[in-house]
């Protein structure tokens, strides 16, 4: 099955540097990726997603690009703020639409 | 989302005791998850179903049951031979494949 792993597990950049995660995954099915920012006691929300077709997808600050090639994707945030604070969970799946989660990275942003 | 609502919000489980953990969704969609979430960790997936009356194991389905006997509702039980359910536990719903999962505000269980 899918393994997906989520590197580093926890990040600490100053308010308005950028914020780098990288996930790597195994099953080359797997064609569908999205990031998730899970606050504090709340549900996880999307944030991005990105499609096999596809290399690169950016929405404002946000930015993920991936390469099919060497199974790994990345999460990029710049301009990072306070509320940019919070865990960050990457996932794949393939068209059976069972998701695998990374383990999570805990972004601190400090003013 | 507004769509899915998971109750009740804190639930606490005496020794031996079955609980049952409520998911509703109003978006018309096909697949449901559970998922179990431990403190600084990420989301194990407990059961899924892609359809009404239809449901697999995910990795971690031990001392855990579910029914899918309608659409919109996908309850889990949390049986006595789940030894340690103290967690945050989150129910998701999609569309179809290559979309995003939709998630419940969660239900925190523990132990009394």
């Amino acid at each position: 099955g899918e393994n997906v792993e989520q590197h580093p597990s926890t990040l600490s950049v100053q308010e308005g540097d950028s914020a780098v995660i990288k996930c790597t995954y195994s099953d080359s099915a797997s064609n569908y990726f999205p990031w998730y920012k899970q606050e504090l006691g709340k549900r996880p929300q999307l944030i991005i997603d990105i499609r096999s077709n596809v290399g690169e997808k950016k929405d404002q600050r946000i930015a993920v690009t991936l390469n099919k090639t060497a199974k790994h994707f990345s999460l990029h945030i710049t301009e990072t703020q306070p509320e940019d604070s919070a865990v960050y969970f990457c996932a794949a799946t393939d068209s059976w639409g069972k998701f695998q989660f990374g383990a999570g990275t805990q972004v601190v942003v400090t003013p | 989302d507004g769509g899915i609502t998971q109750s009740p919000k804190y639930l606490f489980r005496k020794e031996g005791q079955n609980v049952t953990l409520s998911c509703e969704q109003n978006l018309n969609h096909d697949a449901m998850y559970w998922y179990r979430q431990d403190p600084g960790q990420g989301l194990r997936l407990i059961y899924y179903s892609q359809i009404v009356n239809d449901f697999q194991k995910g990795d971690i389905a031990e001392g855990y049951s579910v029914s899918r006997e309608k659409k919109e509702s996908f309850p889990l039980t949390v049986t006595s031979a789940q030894k340690n359910p103290t967690a945050f536990y989150l129910c998701a719903s999609m569309s179809d494949a290559l979309q995003p999962q939709h998630f419940g505000d969660g239900t925190r269980l523990s132990i009394l």
